[in-house]
């Protein structure tokens, strides 16, 4: 069946260190791929997408790279603060299968 | 507020109860999922709706789990002999179309005791 794999299942890096988490998607259909911060008790938000027509996107310190052949795509975070540690999840359509999370822990 | 909205923030129900929670979407978006979420694991995708028509339904969704949109707008999800294993938060979501963002309601948080 559909599935989104996601590495690592924890990340702990020093404040100012870049961040690397990455997906993997069986679904060669999928299309679209968010990126979903998860802080502890909150609903997930969206802080990056990407869509299969476009193999790179940037937003300030976020960037998503996709790669349909291989069916993987990453998100980079630059220059960590502790305010980025939370849990992030990635997704690919159809119907969003979430990948299993990532923890990320900025040490300052 | 004109973000998702979930009703209610916390549910704590005996065995064998029946439950019902409400999720209202934003209003211009057509579609809206159903999610659970449990603890350290990602969001679990229950089913969906396009307006008024379930689209899809989860092999996890067994047949004690029902949800409804009757007139494309607000939905709710009743689960109904609950069990132990349900405890979850629920999680509700709406988007404008397929491939754009899904926004997220606060969930409900399920308790079974």
């Amino acid at each position: 069946g559909e599935n989104v794999e996601q590495h690592p299942s924890t990340l702990s890096v020093q404040e100012g260190d870049s961040a690397v988490i990455k997906c993997t998607y069986s679904d060669s259909a999928s299309n679209y791929f968010p990126w979903y911060k998860q802080e502890l008790g909150k609903r997930p938000q969206l802080i990056i997408d990407i869509r299969s027509n476009v193999g790179e996107k940037k937003d300030q310190r976020i960037a998503v790279t996709l790669n349909k052949t291989a069916k993987h795509f990453s998100l980079h975070i630059t220059e960590t603060q502790p305010e980025d540690s939370a849990v992030y999840f990635c997704a690919a359509l159809l119907k969003l299968i979430f990948g299993t999370g990532t923890r990320l822990q900025v040490f300052p | 507020d004109t973000g998702v909205s979930q009703d209610p923030r916390h549910k704590i129900t005996k065995r064998g109860q029946n439950v019902t929670f409400r999720c209202d979407p934003i209003s211009e978006h057509n579609r809206l999922y159903w999610y659970r979420q449990t603890l350290g694991q990602g969001p679990e995708f229950l089913t969906y709706f396009q307006n008024e028509a379930q689209l899809e339904k989860s092999r996890l969704l067994s047949d004690r789990f029902s949800a409804e949109r009757p007139k494309g707008s607000f939905s709710t999800l009743e689960i109904q002999r609950t069990e132990q294993g349900d405890s979850a938060m629920y999680l509700c979501a709406s988007s404008f179309r397929e491939d754009y963002e899904q926004y997220f309601g606060p969930g409900t948080r399920l308790t079974v005791t």
